[in-house]
């Protein structure tokens, strides 16, 4: 993947709300991974849920939930019943199959923020 | 899970010196590790790939001969930034991907804030 754009810098939800981070990106590749990937203050990358391309059904993780739109290059996460503890960075990070370099490419990522 | 160390955690040096920064993968083996930095409130970038035994491979505009790492076993990679000057203040973040059943894997150090006075 070259680009990967997220394009909500800051959100905001209550707790037990729902909330969604949208995620587009660009790849020539036909199978590769998605990823969401929490960074709260401790800046410990989380893996928060996963997506392999070639299925159609959506990942769904818990409380997380992706919706996977592969023609148009979408892959927004959902958050259902927002705690406190959801309260971190978020990066949408595509990783291509080719070769053995195996990288991830990470967006630019949403500052999701819970409040009571 | 499986768990990878990074140390140190901080590290303060005076500009012109150099530091090394290790990461560790703690109970599995990982054939490759990637390193990452992050400015405040950006996002990570990636600086190079390493393979067990071999060379490190580079992205664009990553000076090699500035960051210089090392993966010479299979739990251990580091990252030494040499002549450091402030530009060079960040976050340095590895990633270990380990072979076999693992391979699918992948898991983050916690990342090493480097700042230079």
């Amino acid at each position: 993947a070259q680009t990967v754009t997220q394009s909500q810098p800051e959100m905001s939800v209550q707790e037990a709300e729902t909330v969604t981070l949208s995620c587009t990106y660009d790849t020539s590749e036909s199978n590769y991974y998605l990823f969401w990937y929490k960074q709260p203050p401790s800046r410990q990358m989380i893996l928060v849920i996963r997506q392999e391309a070639y299925k159609q059904q959506n990942a769904t993780e818990n409380r997380f939930s992706v919706n996977f739109q592969k023609a148009a290059k979408s892959f927004s996460l959902k958050i259902s019943d927002s705690q406190l503890g959801d309260t971190a960075m978020y990066f949408c990070a595509p990783r291509e199959l080719t070769g053995t370099a195996s990288k991830l490419t990470f967006g630019t990522g949403t500052r999701l923020q819970v409040t009571l | 899970g499986a768990v990878v160390s990074q140390h140190p955690s901080w590290v303060i040096c005076k500009s012109g010196t150099s530091v090394k920064i290790e990461c560790r993968s703690l109970d599995f083996q990982a054939t490759t590790m990637f390193w990452y930095r992050q400015f405040p409130k950006q996002s990570l970038m990636l600086m190079a790939t390493s393979n067990e035994g071999s060379k490190a491979t580079y992205e664009q505009g990553v000076e090699k001969d500035k960051f210089l790492i090392n993966h010479a076993s299979l739990t251990l990679s580091t990252l030494t930034v040499t002549s450091a000057h402030p530009e060079d203040s960040s976050v340095y973040i590895c990633r270990a991907r380990g072979g076999g059943r693992t391979s699918y894997e992948q898991y983050f150090g916690p990342g090493t804030r480097l700042t230079v006075t």
